[in-house]
């Protein structure tokens, strides 16, 4: 049973820059969250999407967005990229549309802004 | 204002019980506590989770005293691979579907 998956592992890209990120929940898991992890802080909420709608978000610029489509997958989306958007982009899923649930953690993409 | 304080860090030897205490003086009726551990180039792990009093699993426990404004994550007999950051998160259980983390507590292991 695969756990949840990101892609790219690693990205480099240059400031004003796109940059898309994907993720795959874990089977049978149907809400995903994604998280930004500066070097050296705790993961921070960026949005949650459940039923391929954005339910909740976190005090993100609207330079961040994503989407999820109908099997559950989910994109993040960055535009016009500033160095401070270098981090680890996390993904995590949860198996249903409740509160208070373990989310599970995928690998997360590293991205690098030069 | 954090909702959550944990030490910056954390020192113990392998075989040792590490115990780490986590203050949430403001927390809510609605609120539960949550603890995730975290590898290096990893994404965070979820360890255990309650509302009060004690939990046990196969990785740890959680001890919850009754006025809820502190609990403490032990971990027993800890070995080198525990090294990681362990973060203690306090959530609305009828609310909030995001997680909350802080900076952590980063335990070393040492043999």
């Amino acid at each position: 049973d695969a756990g949840v998956t990101q892609s790219p592992t690693h990205l480099i890209k240059t400031r004003g820059q796109q940059v898309t990120l994907r993720c795959s929940p874990k089977s049978g898991h149907d809400t995903v969250s994604w998280y930004q992890q500066a070097l050296g802080q705790g993961p921070q909420f960026i949005f949650q999407y459940y039923e391929e709608e954005e339910r909740q978000r976190g005090n993100f610029p609207d330079r961040f967005s994503g989407h999820q489509f109908p099997n559950y997958s989910s994109e993040l989306n960055v535009n016009a990229l500033l160095l401070g958007d270098s981090a680890l982009y996390l993904c995590a899923s949860s198996p249903t549309s409740g509160v208070a649930e373990t989310q599970y953690f995928g690998p997360g993409t590293r991205l690098l802004v030069l | 204002l954090a909702k959550t304080t944990q030490p910056v860090s954390m020192d113990s030897y392998e075989g040792q019980e590490v115990n780490i205490t986590c203050s949430h003086n403001n927390i809510a009726t609605n609120d539960y506590i949550t603890w995730y551990q975290q590898f290096p180039s990893q994404g965070p792990r979820f360890i255990i989770q309650g509302y009060k009093t004690k939990v046990t699993n196969e990785v740890a426990s959680l001890f919850i005293p009754a006025d809820r404004k502190s609990s403490t994550l032990s971990l027993p007999r800890v070995s080198l691979s525990d090294t990681a950051v362990y973060y203690c998160l306090v959530g609305d259980m009828w609310s909030d579907y995001k997680l909350s983390f802080g900076a952590g507590t980063t335990v070393t292991v040492r043999a």
